[in-house]
């Protein structure tokens, strides 16, 4: 595809489940990003890979969050046993690299949980 | 750490001009970009700055001081499409050039 596509678009998860969310970076891309974004904030960086090494997971908020990117090409970011201040849109980026580049942003991933 | 302020929400008439600040304090400034996020939607390009000075590029133009730590969005002949919110981000040279957001500014256009 063109862009960066994310599935699924919404996700409603009782408290303590588990969820997936999925990213496709535009093919080539070697930097991936994820984002989390509060209602009327702006997005906070998680985590960084380039090709499929995470070279960066400062920002993940706990351990209930893990990312990975095992071909270097499409992401899951995975959330176990959710709790309520998760509900948030999640946001995947990709970016070919280069100092001035651009990062493109796929539609995010808006979770609730009940 | 890093710190970006813009103000959280701005009213304009369309067809006028109006200005978003962003000040930004931050180590490692790799840049400074301004993406436009419609409600619902992915945050979209705007501008890139990493030198001081005004970049313009139709309707839009963004100005950055390095020295002040000072970005300003332009917009020209603003038109209802505009009504979104504008977020400035600084680029900083650790995780890939990872982006720092400020809270966004919502902007509402009205007749």
């Amino acid at each position: 595809g063109a862009g960066v596509s994310q599935s699924p678009r919404y996700k409603v998860a009782k408290r303590g489940q588990d969820v997936a969310l999925r990213c496709d970076p535009i093919s080539g891309h070697v930097s991936l990003f994820w984002y989390q974004q509060a209602l009327g904030q702006g997005p906070e960086f998680l985590t960084y890979f380039q090709n499929e090494a995470q070279l960066d997971k400062s920002g993940l908020p706990s351990d209930r969050f893990f990312a990975e990117r095992p071909e270097g090409s499409v992401s899951t970011l995975k959330i176990q046993r959710t709790q309520q201040e998760d509900s948030a849109v999640y946001l995947c980026a990709s970016s070919l690299a280069r100092l001035a580049d651009e990062q493109f942003f796929g539609p995010g991933t808006r979770l609730t949980v009940l | 750490g890093q710190n970006i302020d813009q103000p959280t929400e701005m009213t304009a008439t369309e067809g006028a001009i109006v200005q978003i600040n962003c000040t930004y304090q931050t180590s490692g400034f790799n840049g400074l970009f301004w993406y436009q996020q419609h409600a619902g939607e992915a945050p979209t390009f705007l501008s890139y700055n990493v030198l001081d000075g005004l970049e313009e590029k139709g309707r839009f133009s963004s100005f950055l001081s390095r020295s002040k730590g000072y970005s300003y969005l332009l917009l020209k002949e603003l038109q209802m499409k505009d009504s979104a919110s504008y977020l400035c981000a600084v680029s900083v040279n650790n995780a890939g050039n990872m982006l720092t957001f400020g809270g966004g500014t919502r902007l509402m256009v009205k007749p």
